[in-house]
């Protein structure tokens, strides 16, 4: 089966860019679709097939997608940044979904 | 305004049954994907089920293959997921959200509050 592997967490000083990486075979060729979770709540997409952004996202969410990794991208990173981050990636070819692990972020 | 409200969780013994329901609202309903996703305890994500718009292909995680019943009602905007032969494993907040396009190769765009399920004698 398919993994896609993220770092438990991730710390970021405000004002200052964090990078979240979620790695997986050929990942590259995949959609990846990021989402995140604050604690109590449910998740909420920010970045799709790799890197758009929904609307309402602030521009500050980006998302990158090459060979073996994706990366989602926080920039001037604020307190309210702070959850649990998800990369998704569908498998048409065997009907299979897999979520990462999730990263939790800490904006100190 | 798109809306998803789960309803239908509780507390039920290893080997009960439970339906979950996800009124929708605020959108085309039988022209969208829709999946039923879970949370266990402090742990990540997982998708559990999905349908198509018109009800016709469905995905099934292998850990609940055999045991859960995706359906939906498109004349009642309402998404349903029989739950059976219930293990302590499937203890978990439940969440129905919907996908952007008719088959269900997407994104989760919009989410529910999710419903909790425990399952214990």
């Amino acid at each position: 089966s398919y993994v896609l592997t993220q770092p438990p967490s991730v710390s970021v000083a405000p004002g200052q860019t964090a990078t979240i990486a979620c790695g997986g075979n050929i990942i590259g060729i995949k959609s990846v679709h990021w989402y995140q979770q604050k604690p109590g709540q449910a998740p909420v997409v920010v970045v799709y097939d790799d890197s758009e952004r929904p609307s309402g996202i602030p521009e500050r969410f980006s998302g990158s997608n090459s060979g073996n990794t994706a990366t989602l991208t926080i920039s001037r990173a604020e307190a309210g940044d702070e959850a649990d981050y998800y990369c998704q990636v569908w498998f048409t070819s065997s009907d299979h979904l897999v979520f990462g692990g999730g990263t939790k972020l800490t904006v100190l | 305004e798109v809306q998803l409200l789960e309803s239908g969780g509780g507390l039920v013994q290893p080997g009960g049954s439970l339906r979950l329901s996800c009124a929708a609202s605020g959108f085309t309903f039988s022209k969208y994907a829709m999946t039923w996703v879970r949370q266990a305890p402090g742990k990540g994500l997982e998708l559990v089920s999905a349908i198509s718009g018109g009800g016709g292909s469905t995905y099934y995680a292998d850990s609940v293959k055999g045991r859960f019943i995706i359906s939906r009602d498109n004349s009642k905007n309402t998404l349903s997921l029989q739950l059976n032969s219930l293990r302590a494993e499937d203890t978990a907040v439940y969440y129905c959200a919907k996908q952007p396009e008719y088959e269900y190769y997407y994104h989760m765009d919009v989410w529910g509050k999710g419903t909790t399920v425990t399952v214990s004698s």
